[in-house]
C-alpha cells in the first residue's frame, strides 16, 4: 500500500538560509510521481515541483529542488535563499503510475524568519 | 490565464441544510478530483471523474455527492450537511495521459462552515 510520511511538522528557517524539508514513501510498484505542494494560510493548494521514478536526475524548479533517493526512497525537498513567502505548510505527495488517487503526507509548517 | 475556480470561497449552512459547491476549469483536464481537507490534515480524496465516469473511494459517506454536466465544471453535493463537515473543500484537476503521472492543479478552496 502506498505511504507518505512527513516527520518534521514544524520547521523555523531565518530569512535567505536553505532549508530542507523531509519526505519518505512507500510503495511497491516501479511507476510513480512525487509531488510537493505548499499550502499558504489561504488554503490553495500550489504546486511547486515533481520527481517521475524514472527521472534520473534530481527535479529542480527555480529556488526549489528535490533530494530523490530512490533506494532509500525518499524525496527531500530543498528550498534555496527562503523568502518570508515561504512560510506555509508543504505537502509531500505521491501518485501511483497511471492511478487517479494522490496520497498526502501530514505536511510540514515552515516558519521563515526576519 | 488558464485554471481551476472554486465558487464560493467561503460558504456558510446550516446544519442538515443541503449544500452544494461549484468547480470550474478552463484547462480542459479530463479528471476532476473534489478533496476534503480539515484543520492542519491532509487532503483526503473523496471521489474523481475521469471524462463522465465516476469514481467514489470507498470511505466517501453516502451523504457526498456529486455531479459533472461537462468537461468544465463539476460540483460538491453536501445533503445533510453535520458538523463534521466543515472543512475545505478543494477541487483539482488533472489531463491523466494514459500511464503517465500527470500534475494535479488545485483551485484556492471553498471553506465550509455548518452552523
Amino acid at each position: 500500500a502506498q505511504k507518505i510520511t512527513q516527520t518534521q511538522p514544524g520547521m523555523f528557517v531565518q530569512e535567505k538560509e536553505a532549508v530542507t524539508l523531509d519526505c519518505t514513501y512507500d510503495t511497491s510498484d516501479q511507476s510513480y510521481g512525487l509531488f510537493w505542494y505548499k499550502q499558504p494560510s489561504s488554503g490553495e493548494m500550489i504546486f511547486l515541483i515533481y520527481q517521475g521514478s524514472y527521472d534520473e536526475q534530481n527535479a529542480t524548479e527555480g529556488r526549489y529542488s528535490l533530494n530523490f533517493q530512490k533506494a532509500r526512497k525518499s524525496t527531500n525537498l530543498v528550498i534555496s535563499a527562503s523568502q518570508l513567502g515561504d512560510s506555509a505548510m508543504y505537502f509531500c505527495a505521491m501518485r501511483e503510475g497511471g492511478g487517479f488517487k494522490t496520497i498526502f503526507g501530514a505536511g510540514t509548517r515552515l516558519f521563515v524568519k526576519a | 490565464d488558464a485554471m481551476v475556480i472554486q465558487n464560493p470561497r467561503y460558504q456558510v449552512t446550516q446544519f442538515g441544510k443541503p449544500v452544494t459547491l461549484s468547480c470550474s476549469q478552463t484547462l480542459n483536464h479530463n479528471v476532476m478530483y473534489w478533496y476534503q481537507q480539515k484543520s492542519s490534515q491532509a487532503p483526503k480524496l473523496l471521489f474523481h471523474y475521469y471524462d463522465k465516469d465516476f469514481n467514489n473511494e470507498a470511505d466517501t459517506p453516502d451523504n457526498f455527492q456529486s455531479r459533472r454536466p461537462n468537461t468544465s465544471f463539476c460540483f460538491l453535493d453536501i445533503r445533510s450537511p453535520g458538523l463534521g463537515d466543515a472543512a475545505m473543500y478543494l477541487c483539482a484537476t488533472s489531463p491523466q495521459r494514459e500511464g503517465a503521472t500527470d500534475t494535479q492543479y488545485f483551485g484556492p478552496g471553498t471553506r465550509l462552515t455548518v452552523l
